[in-house]
């Protein structure tokens, strides 16, 4: 059965920062990962798809990582700012592409 | 930009009482999908819907719980007989096949259920 961990669970920083997230996974056989960021309260707002094919996805100031044999994935955000206090959630596609969710890491940045 | 919209955002509701949240996938999507989340947990997959059917479903997916697409544009999920550990937010989420980013997977707003 696939379990999905994120490590750090909460993450505080002051803004400008560099930082990484880090989800791993159970199982390698994985169709692909998602980010999503959720806002308290809030849905989910994808934010990077990888596929399994490939080793990383970039979108402005996110760039995610995906090691599939090693069963682990990174989100970078880089210079931190304080609208990206969220929490981050990783995701895991399998069969019919159901996600298996992380915990969430839950970033703070304050000014 | 296209989205999943989901009504209502909020629905209280007496134990034992069924529900029905909807959902409104993005047009061209073809791949429907309904997850939970209780409040302070991981958001779990409850069942995913492709072509008229189930295509899968969890085990927290029991015959309290049937989706349907009942026109070409609506999805729901019907609670027959809520119970108070029935209460989170519910989240409606629908991916296409016909772009390159084809698995990608869209949420909507979510629906909070309190059952009461």
């Amino acid at each position: 059965k696939q379990e999905v961990t994120q490590i750090p669970a909460a993450l505080s920083v002051p803004e400008g920062e560099n930082l990484v997230l880090n989800c791993s996974f159970t199982d390698s056989a994985i169709y692909n990962l998602q980010w999503f960021r959720q806002d308290p309260g809030k849905g989910l707002t994808s934010l990077l798809l990888i596929q399994s094919s490939q080793r990383e996805q970039t979108s402005g100031r996110l760039n995610a990582s995906l090691d599939k044999s090693s069963g682990r994935s990174t989100l970078y955000i880089a210079a931190s700012q304080p609208g990206d206090s969220a929490t981050y959630l990783c995701a895991v596609g399998g069969g019919y592409n159901k996600l298996i969710f992380g915990a969430g890491t839950r970033l703070a940045v304050h000014p | 930009e296209p989205e999943v919209t989901q009504t209502p955002s909020h629905q209280v509701t007496q134990m034992g009482q069924e529900v029905i949240l909807r959902c409104v996938p993005i047009s061209n999507h073809l791949y429907f999908y309904w997850y939970r989340q209780i409040l302070g947990q991981k958001v779990e997959f409850l069942v995913s819907f492709y072509n008229n059917e189930i295509s899968e479903k969890s085990e927290i997916f029991d015959d309290q719980f049937s989706v349907e697409r009942p026109d070409g544009s609506n999805f729901t999920l019907k609670i027959r007989s809520t119970k108070l550990e029935d209460s989170a937010m519910y989240f409606c989420a629908s991916r296409s096949q016909t772009t390159l980013s084809y698995n990608e997977q869209f949420f909507g707003p979510g629906t909070r259920l309190t059952v009461l």
